[in-house]
């Protein structure tokens, strides 16, 4: 299956400051999903992007199909920005195949 | 709509017991998938059905693993002769196989502890 590398696995921020998550994969996709998993463990949805650029309020995404890598910005962070970032990414099966994810804490 | 639903979202059980959890998919959605989630890992995939038809079945299925989506809707997924390693949290998603966009939405997971 296609391997998911997801960097830095922890991350400690003051809030107001900015961040980039990193996911690389081994192998050409046609799915790329990021996601905020909360403490009760549900998988939010935050981008859709096998490739290109996109922005959600404070949050954007950019996927580099062609070397294999997204991007995940986060500005001004907030404390509710804390959790667990993971990258997923599906090839020509049906599965996600999942990063091991960011751990991102958030500091007032 | 409210999204995908899972029950029972918490489930205590004794080593050797069998337990059942249900899935709901997003009701327009008729790709459903099953994931297994350990502590401090991301979520592997375990099982995928579309329709009715479950098309692939991880390795991580062994055979006291058993999915069924029997109309098309909802799903189960029974764990029989629980070990304590199928301690984990088991998620539900689904999509639509009707776009272009086979963006998978997730549920929020039954937490399984076998003690």
């Amino acid at each position: 299956g296609i391997q998911v590398e997801q960097s830095p696995p922890d991350l400690i921020l003051q809030e107001g400051a900015n961040s980039t998550l990193r996911c690389n994969f081994s192998d050409s996709v046609n799915n790329l999903q990021w996601f905020h998993q909360n403490p009760w463990g549900q998988l939010i949805n935050l981008f859709y992007i096998p490739s290109g650029t996109k922005q959600n309020g404070r949050l954007s995404a950019t996927t580099v199909a062609t070397e294999r890598y997204s991007l995940l910005y986060i500005s001004s962070s907030q404390t509710t920005d804390s959790g667990v970032y993971f990258c997923a990414v599906k090839g020509a099966d049906y599965k996600l195949s999942f990063g091991a994810g960011t751990t991102v804490t958030v500091r007032a | 709509d409210t999204g995908v639903s899972q029950n029972p979202r918490h489930k205590i059980t004794k080593r050797g017991q069998n337990v059942t959890f249900r899935c709901d998919p997003i009701s327009e959605h008729n790709r459903l998938y099953w994931y297994r989630q350990t502590l401090g890992q991301g979520p592997e995939f375990l099982t995928y059905f579309q329709n009715e038809a479950q098309l692939e079945k991880s390795r991580l299925l062994s055979d006291r693993f058993s999915a069924e989506r029997p109309k098309g809707s909802f799903s189960t997924l029974e764990i029989q002769r629980t070990e304590q390693g199928d301690s984990a949290m088991y998620l539900c998603a689904s999509s639509s196989a009707g776009s272009l966009i086979n963006e998978q939405f997730f549920g929020p997971g039954t937490r399984l502890t076998v003690l």
